[in-house]
């Protein structure tokens, strides 16, 4: 069964600090795997795409990895700040390798929250 | 840009009543996605539009819902007849490049909809 899994649900840390957020699928085949950061009453922005060949993608304080062997991504946040709270969403998308018609399966969701 | 539009952002309407949601996509953009997003089921792709043609609905979830595009600059989600279970917020959200894989996707601001 296709499926993305993150951990935490939740996160609560002090601002400055670093985070880490976890991403399992089961997605096959496997296309690409992107992570949006989402604001209390907006749309989701997107963060990084990775396909199956890239290990790390960084934008700005944060910083994707993938691993496509064991189907573990994570998303790491360096120097928290308040703005960070937010919900991040990991997203895989399942196609053909070349295909870019597929089916997008979605996390539930870490709601991060940062503390002053 | 203005990024990608929708209207109304709140709808509050009663149940059986036809409900129509409106998006501009960012100009130049190739590709359309209609999301839904509610607390029970996260967010939900229903359907995209490659250059204006339907490409894949099977998000859809049922034949009250209806999705257009009649030309690049619009596209329109109605649901007819609406029912409280449809009570969501949904997102469009345009892409340059066609298709599902390795596509960065620009959400629009969303629109709260509230069946009574």
């Amino acid at each position: 069964k296709n499926q993305v899994e993150q951990s935490p649900q939740s996160l609560i840390i002090l601002e400055g600090k670093n985070c880490t957020l976890q991403c399992n699928y089961t997605v096959s085949p496997f296309s690409n795997l992107r992570w949006y950061k989402q604001d209390t009453g907006r749309g989701p922005v997107s963060l990084t795409i990775m396909t199956f060949s890239e290990n790390t993608k960084s934008n700005g304080r944060y910083t994707a990895t993938l691993d496509a062997d064991t189907k573990q991504s994570s998303l790491h946040i360096t120097a928290s700040q308040l703005s960070d709270s937010a919900s991040y969403i990991c997203v895989v998308t399942q196609a053909p390798r070349g295909s870019t018609l597929g089916r997008l399966y979605f996390g539930r969701g870490t709601q991060l929250t940062v503390w002053p | 840009d203005a990024g990608v539009i929708q209207s109304p952002r709140h709808e509050v309407t009663e149940m059986g009543q036809e409900v129509t949601l409106r998006c501009k996509p960012i100009s130049g953009h190739n590709s359309l996605f209609w999301y839904r997003q509610t607390m029970m089921r996260g967010l939900e792709l229903l359907i995209y539009f490659n250059n204006n043609v339907p490409i894949d609905d099977s998000g859809m979830p049922e034949d009250r819902f209806s999705a257009k595009m009649p030309n690049a600059s619009f596209s329109t989600l109605k649901i007819q007849p609406s029912e409280p279970r449809d009570s969501a917020v949904y997102f469009c959200a345009s892409s340059l490049e066609l298709g599902l894989a390795g596509n960065t996707q620009y959400f629009g601001p969303g629109t709260r909809l509230t069946v009574l």
